[in-house]
């Protein structure tokens, strides 16, 4: 089971502002870790969006933005475009367990 | 540029073992870690392991602690992932993805290993 909360699914038109949160816990983001955000298409190995929060590696258009505020984090994607249409996924380390990296429950994103 | 190539899939019969293969290349492998995440089918991301790949130390999450062992070869700069009592809920694609340092982002992944567990 995961600590990490998102919403099933996500829809926008093409053009839209969509978010999607993650919620954690006193464990995780509100000790202090980061949250990294990572998109995965259809078929397909997940890809680093977002890290540290906010930071959009080489190549990841700047349409997507991260943020982190104690015990929460969202993910905003603007300019909403149909290859946008993945499921995205949170992540953080988590003080709690006996491992050290946790995952989100995943969003699905739909392009409508 | 840094690429992360699996071994292909598996299918093993109940109680038996597998070992998947993440061989690396485009980076000094032993200055980063592996970290190994699996995804059954339709389901979301399960953190599995992680290995330094320079002083050999793991951590595995508790699911399957007692039954994963993670080993790399230096000298083919390849992370492997053995996990042995294969159950049908261990069906899934793993992943093995380049880590940094503690608590740092994944990157990049490999392509992912099938593996189906079935009698």
């Amino acid at each position: 089971q995961s600590v990490l909360t998102q919403p099933p699914s996500v829809s926008g038109a093409p053009g839209q502002r969509v978010t999607i949160s993650c919620t954690g816990s006193s464990f995780n983001f509100g000790a202090g870790y980061d949250v990294h955000w990572y998109q995965q298409l259809p078929g397909t190995a997940p890809k680093l969006l977002i890290s540290g929060n906010k930071n959009r590696p080489s190549g990841v258009p700047d349409r997507f933005s991260g943020f982190k505020s104690g015990t929460s984090a969202s993910l905003a994607i603007t300019g909403l475009q149909a290859d946008d249409e993945a499921d995205y996924y949170c992540q953080s380390y988590d003080s709690r367990l006996s491992g050290f990296y946790v995952f989100g429950t995943g969003t699905k994103v739909t392009v409508l | 540029q840094v690429q992360l190539v699996q071994s292909g899939t598996e299918v093993k019969k109940p109680g038996a073992s597998v070992k998947v293969s993440c061989m690396t290349s485009g980076y000094t492998f032993s200055s980063y870690g592996i970290s190994w995440v699996r995804q059954a089918p339709g389901q979301g991301l399960e953190w599995v392991g992680w290995i330094n790949a320079y002083n050999g130390n793991t951590n595995y999450a508790q699911k399957v602690q007692g039954r994963v062992t993670m080993t790399t070869d230096t000298s083919t700069s390849t992370a492997y992932m053995e996990l042995r009592s294969l159950r049908s809920d261990d069906t899934a694609i793993y992943y093995c993805a380049r880590v940094p340092g503690a608590m740092i982002a994944f990157d990049p992944w490999g392509q992912g290993t099938l593996v189906t567990v079935s009698s």
